[in-house]
């Protein structure tokens, strides 16, 4: 098992900029969610999805989209891009949309000019 | 709101040199509180998933622990491999699986 994989590890955008950070998994998780993690604030929920075909916002989803056509993938998408979005992205997955623990992905970090 | 606090905001010990970390949650109604590791560059690693008041887990020399209003993570004879980032999250009621997370304790041992 590869367990959640994540695509790019780094990426740099200018302002206006749009872009897709990709997320996969192969554990059959019911949920996957995205997190942002910036310095001083700890992880913040961007957005997540308790199966495929659904998805709900989390604490500070603005400026994100995201879908989910499969169990597998959760791709987040940056509709134009800005330095406040400049931070580190993780995507997780767990088994069930139940208090159950989370396994997380290598990150992305983002760069935005 | 909800929120997490974790305490101290960074600790240096020597190897062997036991110590506890505290996390203290103010939530809605706890349904589960974890404890994750995170490496430099790398993303958190699960460690310990605690539901009620009372309960305690062990992995090596760790040890979690959960009360009505905190949760400590206890690390007993550390070496310096145990250098890393810990973080403790809460999930609420009708949260479903959301956590919101405390900013962490970077814990540094020393040969």
């Amino acid at each position: 098992n590869a367990g959640v994989t994540q695509t790019p590890k780094f990426q740099v955008l200018k302002t206006g900029q749009s872009m897709t950070l990709q997320c996969a998994q192969d554990m059959n998780h019911e949920y996957m969610s995205w997190y942002r993690q910036d310095p001083g604030m700890g992880l913040r929920l961007i957005h997540y999805s308790v199966g495929a075909g659904i998805t709900d916002q989390g604490e500070v989803p603005n400026g994100y989209n995201v879908s989910r056509s499969t169990t597998e993938d959760f791709p987040l998408r940056l509709l134009s891009a800005a330095p406040s979005q400049t931070s580190v992205y993780f995507c997780a997955s767990s088994y069930s949309a139940s208090a159950r623990e989370q396994y997380f992905g290598p990150g992305t970090r983002l760069t935005v000019t | 709101e909800d929120q997490v606090t974790q305490s101290p905001e960074a600790l240096r010990l020597q190897e062997g040199e036991s110590s506890s970390l505290n996390c203290s949650y103010t939530v809605s109604g706890l349904r589960g509180l974890f404890w994750y590791r995170q490496d430099p560059g790398k993303g958190p690693e699960f460690l310990f998933t605690l539901y009620s008041a009372g309960e305690e887990k062990e992995k090596e020399r760790l040890k979690a622990t959960l009360t009505k209003k905190e949760s400590f993570l206890h690390i007993t004879a550390p070496k310096p491999e145990d250098s890393a980032t810990y973080l403790c999250a809460a999930a609420v009621t009708g949260g479903g699986n959301k956590l919101t997370f405390g900013t962490g304790t970077q814990l540094k041992v020393e040969l």
